[in-house]
Formats: C-alpha cells, structure tokens, sequence
C-alpha cells in the first residue's frame, strides 16, 4: 500500500470548517484514499472513502486531485467532539472473499478543535 | 445492533505471563483482525482470521497467537509477555469482499509490569 504524509498537529475554531490535508504521491491506480479518526481511548471510525471522485457524506467531503496524489478532507462545520486523530489511509480494495486488506496507520494529524 | 465488543477492557500482567484477549465482531461480519497500538503511535496489524484461519500476518512474532471461533468471534493469545507489548488492543471486523469499512471495538488496555 501507498505510504501517506500528513502534518502532525491542526487546530481549528468551533464552527469553522477544518480541512485536513493528506500526500499519497505513490498512490496506484487501484487504491482508495481512506479516512479514519479516533477519539482519545476509541477505536478507530470510519469516516469516508474514496477513488477518484470528490465523495461526501454525513461525516465530511472528500476532495482528491486529479493527478490523486494527494487530498484533503472537510470537516464543514467542526466540533468540539470532532477533537480526534485523523488517519489517511490508501489502500486496494478487497476483491475476494478472505482477501480484506488491512490498513496500514501512519502518526496521523491531531486536530484538536478550539471553542 | 451492537457494533465490535472487546473483553476485558484493562488487564495488568506482568513479564514472562500469557494473556488472552477476546473479540466479538460486529453483527453479520465474518472476517476479524487484530492491530496493537503502542501510546502515541498509530495501530500495527497483527494479523487477520478469516473461515477460522489466518489469512494475513503483520510483523509481529510467533508469540502472538489467534483463534476465530465458528460464530466468528475471536481471539488474541500473548505468550511471554514483555514490557514492549503494553498497548491498546484493537480488534476490527469487516464482511470479506463486500465492505470498504472496518468497524473497530473500543480495546483493551494491556499494562505489562
């Protein structure tokens, strides 16, 4: 799987969008861009997915660029419950039975969301 | 519904013991797997059960063990514990082939004295 860059640290203000940047420059064609967050002493969540085409769902947007090598995810509207680490994953996606292909977490980006 | 379920939710051992950890999937998922997270640091894969087999196996020693259940459950035995392999660990279940998202539990906590 392609190896992610992602800044360590962001901070964002209450109710102002938070847009999370992510550099996958060695992506392959096959592999989707992955989001995942976890609260402090959770388990991973899944957050959105993602291949070619700019995706949004409930949770966040996700913008790729052309080229896919990299993207940035949109919180619109950022919480104070939205304070998590934010993992950007890439990954191929699974193509048979008893081949779910793990994920691979790098340091991830701390955002911690400012009242 | 309930989501992944982790027992117990801490466990303090100290070096050279064993633990078992279990594991039960989401509802309706049938493929487990286990990741290790170290404090400060992202989740490593251990490894994936699948049909009651391991099918993938991260960089982890032979000292890590795993069991899948019939009913899909799971679960993760350490042999010879070491300071090192305090952590969270996080179990994950997906249904093979049809789902882009692992759903994961909430961990249990070793502490290894």
């Amino acid at each position: 799987d392609a190896k992610t860059t992602q800044p360590p640290s962001m901070d964002c203000a209450e109710g102002r969008a938070a847009n999370l940047p992510c550099n996958h420059s060695t992506i392959s064609g096959n592999e989707y861009v992955y989001w995942y967050r976890q609260i402090h002493s959770q388990g991973p969540q899944y957050i959105i997915h993602g291949l070619k085409n700019n995706e949004t769902n409930e949770m966040a947007s996700l913008i790729i660029t052309e080229d896919r090598k990299s993207s940035t995810l949109i919180l619109p509207h950022a919480t104070l419950r939205d304070t998590a680490v934010y993992y950007c994953i890439v990954r191929a996606f699974p193509i048979s039975s008893g081949s779910a292909r793990q994920l691979t977490f790098g340091s991830g980006t701390q955002l911690t969301v400012l009242p | 519904d309930a989501g992944v379920t982790q027992s117990p939710t801490h466990l303090i051992k100290t070096r050279g013991q064993q633990v078992t950890l279990r594991c039960s999937p989401k509802s309706g998922h049938d493929t487990v797997s286990w990741y290790q997270q170290a404090l400060g640091q992202g989740p490593q894969f251990i490894f994936q059960y699948y049909e009651e087999e391991e099918r993938q196996r991260g960089n982890f020693p032979d000292r890590f063990s795993g069991h899948q259940f019939p009913n899909y459950s799971s679960e993760l035995n350490v042999n010879a514990l070491l300071l090192g392999d305090s952590a969270l660990y996080l179990c994950a279940s997906i249904i093979t082939g049809q789902s882009n998202e692992q759903f994961f539990g909430p961990g249990t906590r070793l502490t290894v004295l």
